[in-house]
């Protein structure tokens, strides 16, 4: 069993929709939680970076963190075509990005 | 400002032969890393360098090495490719790999196709 689990999708949504993209893991040690965007042919942009549990806002975007239930999410509002892309969770314990751990993805596409 | 740089984009390569990932970095930052991404298993490590002089070992490094040509610059070898090493590569750097908190930022990407 993989430490951190992400449904690969395809995930197809109108613009205009409110996505939810959603990683689960194992490691109860893990305290940062990101999330990246790649696009087609591109390499990952960090879009959220979260401590511990909690939410937090950045425009569209919410990134929530569930330690309890060890379940994270992304949040989009209002989706654009130009969200279309793969989203990357990751997530480590500490000492740095050495011991970062990735999903394997959800490619998102926004349907005009 | 280029960011991180990689090169080549595409290489072709046939069992056995060497090659050699270049990776530059334009932000001044102590940490770089080459991962491997291969679909259904993520983005994994192979080296990291979280300070110039030296390197280490990340979670697949058979068959790589690397060398910290200096605090820009990271390269990645393959001394006898193997069609396993079929993937897309990706060069990052961050900050300080010891410290938490930094964003790490990545290449564009290297396409390697070993028949």
């Amino acid at each position: 069993q993989k430490e951190v689990e992400q449904d690969p999708g395809p995930l197809s949504v109108p613009e205009g929709a409110i996505v939810s993209l959603n990683c689960t893991y194992s490691n109860s040690a893990f305290q940062y939680f990101m999330w990246y965007r790649q696009y087609s042919r591109k390499g990952p942009e960090l879009l959220m970076y979260t401590y511990s549990s909690g939410n937090k806002e950045d425009g569209r975007f919410t990134a929530q963190v569930d330690k309890s239930s060890k379940y994270i999410s992304l949040f989009i509002r209002d989706s654009q075509p130009s969200d279309s892309a793969t989203y990357l969770c990751a997530m480590y314990n500490s000492g740095g990005y050495q011991k970062v751990t990735f999903g394997t993805g959800t490619k998102l596409q926004v349907i005009p | 400002n280029a960011g991180v740089t990689q090169t080549p984009k595409f290489q072709v390569l046939k069992t056995g032969q060497s090659m050699t990932l270049q990776c530059a970095q334009d932000m001044n930052h102590n940490s770089m890393y080459w991962y491997r991404q291969d679909p259904g298993m993520g983005l994994r490590l192979i080296y990291y360098s979280a300070s110039e002089g030296t390197t280490d070992k990340g979670e697949v490094p058979n068959g790589y090495n690397v060398s910290r040509l200096n605090k820009r610059e990271f390269s990645l070898r393959l001394e006898s490719a193997a069609p396993s090493q079929t993937s897309v590569y990706f060069c990052a750097s961050s900050e300080d790999a010891r410290s938490s908190g930094n964003t790490i930022y990545f290449g564009e990407g290297s396409w390697l196709t070993v028949v």
